[in-house]
């Protein structure tokens, strides 16, 4: 089965600093997503991507929170000046399209510590 | 705002019992309804999901999940757990958009 890819697995970073959390979405899909779980929380919708725009961002997605798809292949979430709230787990997740038929693929998630 | 509620955090079963996961919804229209499991050091794979039609979905790895909108419920079930079933679920509504609106999960554990 195709996958979506995250990396690092790992970051840590010192508060204020910023990070960039890559996903690379399976090939031919259209529509991109991040989501975050803080520890013993549920995972939390941040941010969806079609057409290299937001199409939708929940209020956990501020001005410190960026996406971006440089090239075709990857897709990057920005932290501008990390919190301590910040820490979580990050996942990308890609879907072809958004009718009946989508079918959500996530990666493993990237874990994400601020100290 | 829609939502989602799993009642039961920790969940423990012996290997080769039945199974039913709890989930209940919030949501105003007809909802698109998910169910995924997450393993260690994996990411969320989709078991099945509901969106119109027969309200008793199959899916994956045996696993069946019956959506009864005048309880508000989408529970899933298997007849048979097998100690590789032992993980995270999560059950799952989606809005008109794209946005999926998560429970807090259930931790499932298989006694041999």
């Amino acid at each position: 089965e195709p996958e979506v890819t995250q990396t690092p697995s790992h970051q840590v970073t010192q508060m204020g600093q910023e990070v960039i959390l890559r996903c690379v979405p399976i090939s031919n899909h259209l529509y991109f997503y991040w989501y975050r779980q803080i520890l013993g929380q549920k995972v939390e919708f941040l941010v969806s991507f079609y057409n290299n725009e937001i199409s939708e961002k929940s209020e956990i997605f501020d001005d410190q929170f960026s996406v971006e798809r440089p090239d075709g292949s990857n897709f990057t979430l920005k932290i501008r000046s990390t919190k301590l709230e910040d820490s979580a787990m990050y996942f990308c997740a890609s879907s072809a399209s958004t009718g009946s038929n989508e079918k959500l693929f996530f990666g493993s998630g990237t874990q994400l510590s601020v100290l | 705002a829609q939502s989602v509620t799993q009642p039961d955090i920790h969940i423990t079963v012996s290997e080769g019992a039945s199974l039913e996961l709890r989930c209940n919804y919030s949501y105003g229209a007809t909802p698109y309804l998910f169910w995924y499991v997450q393993s260690p050091g994996q990411g969320l794979q989709l078991l099945l999901k509901y969106f119109s039609g027969d309200t008793l979905v199959q899916g994956i790895k045996g696993f069946e999940a019956e959506f009864k909108r005048s309880q508000s419920s989408f529970n899933l079930r298997k007849p048979s757990v097998h100690w590789s079933d032992a993980a995270e679920y999560f059950c799952a509504v989606r809005d008109a958009g794209n946005m999926l609106t998560f429970g807090g999960g259930t931790r499932l554990m298989v006694k041999p």
